[in-house]
């Protein structure tokens, strides 16, 4: 069965980096888009970003353009999220879900158990 | 600040039907598909509702998606009390060039 397994999630300093990963098993990773959607406490649901089933597209949300980077390692089946310059708004837990072969959808079929990430000095 | 609005909350009684609505523009439901999901209580989002209106195998029939221009619903027939939870549309926004997601309802099955 489909398994999307997250890891890396820490208590991080403000300007500090992270990398998230996400493990992938069950399915054909390389056949399908990658989110990132993440979830602040007590909050609603915000995609964060997509790759596409190659790597060769990627689209983020405003507020990690510039910040975030997700890539993926499909010899791995492996999803990254890339985090630098962390706020105190990027507290979340951090979702990694299975989208369409482009990504350019609302469908996640497919979700992780999450990874929380908290931002704090 | 959610592109797809929905309502805060909705509530009714065990056995009975809810609408959750979800409104957004020509960039994204106008022109796209919507999703619907379901988050249960300290777990993560299930798929419910995909293309508008098809079920994933596994979700009953109680639960139906529909749309129309720049609005998608989601009902609820027969309710039961493990139907309550949050509730979110979502939707590829070609403005944006991302994916949108309505601020969620929160379920009460009274």
């Amino acid at each position: 069965q489909v398994q999307l397994v997250e890891s890396g999630g820490a208590v991080v300093q403000p300007g500090r980096s992270l990398r998230l990963s996400c493990a992938a098993s069950g399915f054909t990773f390389s056949s399908h888009g990658m989110h990132w959607v993440r979830q602040a406490p007590g909050k609603g649901l915000e995609w964060v970003a997509v790759i596409s089933h190659d790597g060769s597209n990627e689209y983020y949300a405003d507020s990690v353009k510039g910040r975030f980077s997700v890539s993926r390692d499909n010899a791995k089946d492996t999803l990254y999220l890339q985090m630098n310059s962390l706020r105190a708004e990027d507290t979340a837990v951090y979702y990694c879900a299975r989208g369409t072969h482009y990504g350019q959808a609302g469908l996640f079929d497919s979700w992780g158990q999450g990874s929380l990430v908290t931002v704090s000095s | 600040q959610s592109v797809l609005t929905q309502p805060p909350s909705a509530s009714e009684t065990p056995g009975q039907r809810v609408t959750i609505s979800c409104s957004g523009s020509t960039s994204n439901i106008g022109s796209n598909y919507v999703y619907w999901y379901q988050q249960l209580s300290g777990t993560a989002p299930k798929l419910l509702i995909y293309r508008n209106n098809q079920r994933p195998s596994g979700v009953p029939d109680r639960f139906s998606g529909s749309n129309s221009g720049t609005s998608a619903s989601l009902a609820i027939s027969g309710l039961r009390s493990e139907d309550e939870g949050d509730y979110y549309c979502a939707a590829w926004d070609g403005s944006l060039s991302g994916v949108i997601f309505g601020g969620g309802t929160k379920l009460t099955v009274l």
